[in-house]
């Protein structure tokens, strides 16, 4: 059974760097077709992609949000992590982490997400 | 980047009536590799999203067949046949052609009357 849950501090103050850790079970983040997504939500907005890591270490990210972000994995402790630097009230938002598939079935598919965690930015 | 609208934004179906979402992108989803690049998700209240279609007519596994999707090039469709109680939530159409960018539409609400 494939899981996703996202972790990380639920209030950040302005300027403040967030981390956030997405601990994966069901795949392995070695597996060659298969990466992991962030994808945030405003509340009450549409989705956002923000940075997504595959097995080989390629790393993407928004271009409007690249200087602020940074994706990592621990292959061996399941886990994705991604950090925004300098944050902002505007990035008050659920924060989703995604399986994302790489190989010839549904190639760029988000066939699994986690719950999601709301994070706050104020002071 | 690639500009993703939906239309409408908000709808209301009778149980058993069918349901169109239209989708158009600032720029051909067609890649050179012959496939077109856009999927349609649905996010029920309160849960993440999930894939509904992949490359513009491809059902995901479990998805019922009453969704089929539609198009080519910049202007798509998402039809659900005879919407049920269950499809109520927020319909977005993602293209993922211009990557690394992955670019969401602003999302169509469906209601049940």
């Amino acid at each position: 059974q494939v899981t996703l849950k996202e972790s990380g501090p639920v209030l950040v103050k302005p300027t403040e760097t967030l981390t956030l850790t997405c601990t994966v079970s069901g795949f392995s983040l070695s597996n060659a077709r298969m990466g992991v997504s962030w994808i945030r939500q405003p509340p009450g907005k549409a989705l956002e992609w923000l940075a997504h890591i595959f097995s080989n270490d390629e790393k993407s990210y928004s271009t409007s949000l690249k200087s602020r972000l940074t994706i990592s994995k621990d292959t061996s402790k399941s886990q994705v992590v991604l950090t925004m630097t300098n944050m902002d009230p505007v990035d008050t938002a659920t924060y989703y982490c995604a399986r994302i598939l790489g190989g010839s079935y549904c190639p760029g598919c988000f066939d699994y997400w986690g719950q999601g965690t709301l994070v706050t930015v104020s002071s | 980047d690639i500009v993703m609208t939906q239309t409408p934004l908000s709808l209301s179906v009778t149980p058993g009536q069918p349901a169109s979402i239209s989708c158009k992108s600032s720029q051909s989803l067609l890649h050179s590799d012959g496939k077109t690049y856009l999927y349609w998700y649905l996010q029920k209240p309160g849960q993440p999203p999930q894939l509904l279609i992949y490359e513009v007519s491809n059902r995901f596994s479990g998805v019922p067949d009453r969704f089929s999707g539609s198009g080519s090039g910049t202007d798509f469709t998402l039809k659900i046949s005879r919407v049920e109680a269950e499809d109520v939530g927020v319909y977005y159409c993602m293209q993922s052609i211009q990557l690394p960018q992955y670019t969401f539409g602003q999302g169509t609400k469906l209601e049940i009357k």
